[in-house]
């Protein structure tokens, strides 16, 4: 069964550094989307994206956030200024239509900020 | 806007007991509902999902959810569960719509032991 892969499973990174969580979605899938789950709370929305562009973004996803398809094959997540507040996982999810029962997700990154 | 309360933050049961995770929802306007599974190191997999027509709706390993509108809930049941069943599981909700964001609850640890 086709596969959303993330990678790193699990990144630590000082506070103030930059990071990039990597996700490559199912191939023929056309929507995609972060979100995350901060320790001990709810999985959160933070942007979906739709033909090279963000479609919808929440409050979170501030100017610190911003997401990428370089390739063909790649959905990145790019965090520019790490807060220890970032710590949290990091699930990527794709859809065929964009129909939010189509979803696939990842198994996450975690990302701890130290 | 909508919400979901998932009051139980892990559920222990022994194998073969009956299991019901509790899931409410608040929402101005029609709704679709979900219940995501997670195993250890594994992505959200979506378990059901709740769309329009029964308001009860099965999956493919024996869980059970019915939607009341009435209680705003959407529980999760099983007869009796397995050792495997252990996960977190997360209810979610969307506007009736198709293609708004996911809104999670926080999630239920279920913890099966022999």
């Amino acid at each position: 069964e086709p596969e959303v892969t993330q990678t790193p499973s699990h990144q630590v990174t000082q506070m103030g550094q930059e990071v990039i969580l990597r996700c490559v979605p199912i191939s023929n899938h056309l929507y995609f989307y972060w979100y995350r789950q901060i320790l001990g709370q709810k999985v959160e929305f933070l942007v979906s994206f739709y033909n090279n562009e963000i479609s919808e973004k929440s409050e979170i996803f501030d100017d610190q956030f911003s997401v990428e398809r370089p390739d063909g094959s790649n959905f990145t997540l790019k965090i520019r200024s790490t807060k220890l507040e970032d710590s949290a996982m990091y699930f990527c999810a794709s859809s065929p239509t964009g129909s939010n029962y189509g979803y696939t997700f990842g198994s996450g990154t975690r990302l701890t900020v130290v | 806007a909508q919400s979901v309360t998932q009051l139980d933050s892990q559920v222990p049961v022994f194998e073969e007991a009956p299991v019901e995770l509790r899931c409410n929802y608040s929402s101005s306007v029609s709704v679709y509902l979900f219940w995501y599974v997670q195993y250890p190191n594994q992505g959200l997999q979506l378990l059901l999902k709740y769309l329009s027509g029964s308001t009860l709706v099965e999956s493919i390993n024996g869980f059970e959810a019915e939607f009341n509108k009435s209680q705003t809930s959407f529980h999760l049941r099983k007869p009796s569960v397995h050792i495997s069943d252990t996960a977190e599981y997360f209810c979610a909700v969307s506007e009736a719509s198709g293609y708004s964001t996911l809104t999670f609850g926080k999630g239920t640890m279920l913890l099966v032991s022999p």
